[in-house]
């Protein structure tokens, strides 16, 4: 049973409007959230982060908001480049840990 | 250089040959992971280690083999491979003592079994 859930496989958006990836989480346990961007032929690489004790996380154009009682995350981007397409992973984990459970990502596509 | 270096970057192998995937990481890090990454599944664990000690297999098939000389270097040693196991391989490194810290990868080997 997936742990993490990113539900819309892909995204495409306008240039210059804003960018919504969501995230639906199911262990209560988890503490810290993470998203990750990964292009083509490279790793995922990590983006913005959010502990369990604060509801939003910004820097730059990219912001991330916790709902914990809904158990679920978003990556806002805004505005949206084109050097923004990318495949986008979130993860959760229990920080201090060895574990962080990846969704099975978003591809994003920003259209100029 | 780099935070996390895997080589080689593109590998095919037959199902009987024996090869090992390598990972560097020069981030200070004492915890080091192999991931594997399917088309259209999650990233999947596979195995970690901290402080060269092996500390999660996620039931992984022996046909993989970790070894960890040191907490910088991290092998995926592989033998007798079956077509399903192509995949992109990932590295990563974190400090997993320090609560809150990002995960940080490699490049990936991209590995196809013929």
């Amino acid at each position: 049973d997936q742990q993490v859930k990113q539900n819309s496989p892909s995204l495409s958006v306008q240039e210059g409007r804003i960018s919504i990836l969501n995230c639906d989480y199911t262990n209560s346990m988890f503490d810290y959230f993470l998203w990750y961007k990964k292009y083509p032929a490279e790793g995922p690489t990590f983006l913005i982060s959010i502990s369990s004790i604060k509801d939003k996380n910004e820097d730059g154009r990219f912001t991330v908001f916790l709902n914990k009682s809904a158990k679920h995350l978003s990556l806002h981007i805004v505005p949206s480049q084109p050097g923004d397409s990318a495949v986008y992973f979130c993860a959760a984990s229990l920080s201090g840990t060895y574990k962080y459970i990846f969704g099975t990502g978003t591809r994003l596509k920003v259209l100029a | 250089e780099t935070g996390v270096t895997q080589t080689p970057r593109h590998l095919v192998m037959g199902m009987t040959n024996k090869k090992s995937l390598k990972c560097e990481q020069h981030l200070g890090h004492n915890a080091m992971y192999w991931y594997k990454q399917s088309a259209k599944k999650p990233l999947e664990l596979m195995f970690v280690y901290s402080l060269e000690e092996r500390v999660e297999n996620n039931s992984v098939p022996s046909r993989f083999s970790p070894e960890c000389p040191n907490s910088s270097h991290l092998f995926l040693h592989l033998h007798t491979l079956q077509p399903e196991d192509s995949a992109l391989y990932l590295c990563a490194s974190s400090h997993p003592d320090r609560d809150s810290q990002p995960l940080h990868f490699g490049n990936g080997t991209r590995l196809t079994v013929t």
